[in-house]
């Protein structure tokens, strides 16, 4: 069974653009989550998507948004970069997010803004 | 709010030392505790520990819950450099099995 895949693994980018990352779960998983992971705050969440819609929000500013297909995959786009938005953004996926399931998680995008 | 923390930050060892490391936890409705290691970038599960189970084993790893003290602690025996990582300590929120608050992290080296 294929793990959770992330793309591009590397990404560099400048101040104002957008980025997009994508995102796919372990197959039969439906529910994915997005975490940020910094060297100053640690992993924070960021929201998680269940059957395409946005299940749970964490308190991250509105430039930070998501999707969820039909299959389950899942694309996190931040507009407007801020230099503090470089971090490894990694992705989670669980069966159906329920209490007592372990997440599992893939290898993340690193995110560079220059 | 809910909160975890983990001690010591880091930590340098010699191969077949033992190490403990600690996580505290204040979580509103506790229902687990999970435990990750972080070598690279994918942070991999270790164990998962719920009301109903206070200790978990697995080879030279073992973990302990103690839910009267609110923390954890995750062992490590006869440890090898391959053990060297980040060790992640969270906790899911009451209303969110995948919202995890996560612990700073313990930083574990082991020199050969």
């Amino acid at each position: 069974k294929a793990g959770v895949t992330q793309t591009p693994r590397y990404l560099i980018k400048t101040r104002g653009q957008q980025v997009t990352l994508s995102c796919s779960p372990i197959s039969g998983h439906r529910s994915v989550s997005w975490y940020q992971q910094t060297p100053g705050q640690g992993l924070q969440f960021l929201f998680e998507y269940f059957s395409e819609t946005q299940r749970n929000k964490g308190n991250f500013p509105g430039r930070f948004s998501g999707r969820q297909f039909s299959n389950s995959r899942s694309e996190m786009n931040v507009s407007t970069l801020e230099l503090g938005d470089s971090a490894l953004y990694l992705c989670a996926s669980t069966t159906l997010g329920g209490q007592n399931e372990k997440l599992f998680f893939g290898s993340g995008t690193q995110l560079s803004v220059l | 709010e809910d909160k975890v923390v983990q001690s010591p930050l880091s930590l340098v060892v010699h191969e077949g030392d033992t190490v403990t490391l600690n996580c505290s936890y204040e979580v509103t409705n506790f229902r687990s505790l999970l435990w990750y290691k972080q070598e690279k970038k994918a942070p991999t599960f270790l164990f998962m520990l719920t009301s109903s189970g206070i200790e978990k084993k697995s080879g030279r790893l073992s973990s302990i819950l103690d839910k009267k003290e609110l923390f954890s602690i995750l062992n490590i025996t006869a440890t090898q450099t391959g053990d060297s990582a980040v060790y992640l300590c969270a906790a899911p929120k009451e209303t969110s099995g995948s919202r995890l608050t996560f612990g700073e992290g313990t930083q574990l080296t082991v020199n050969p």
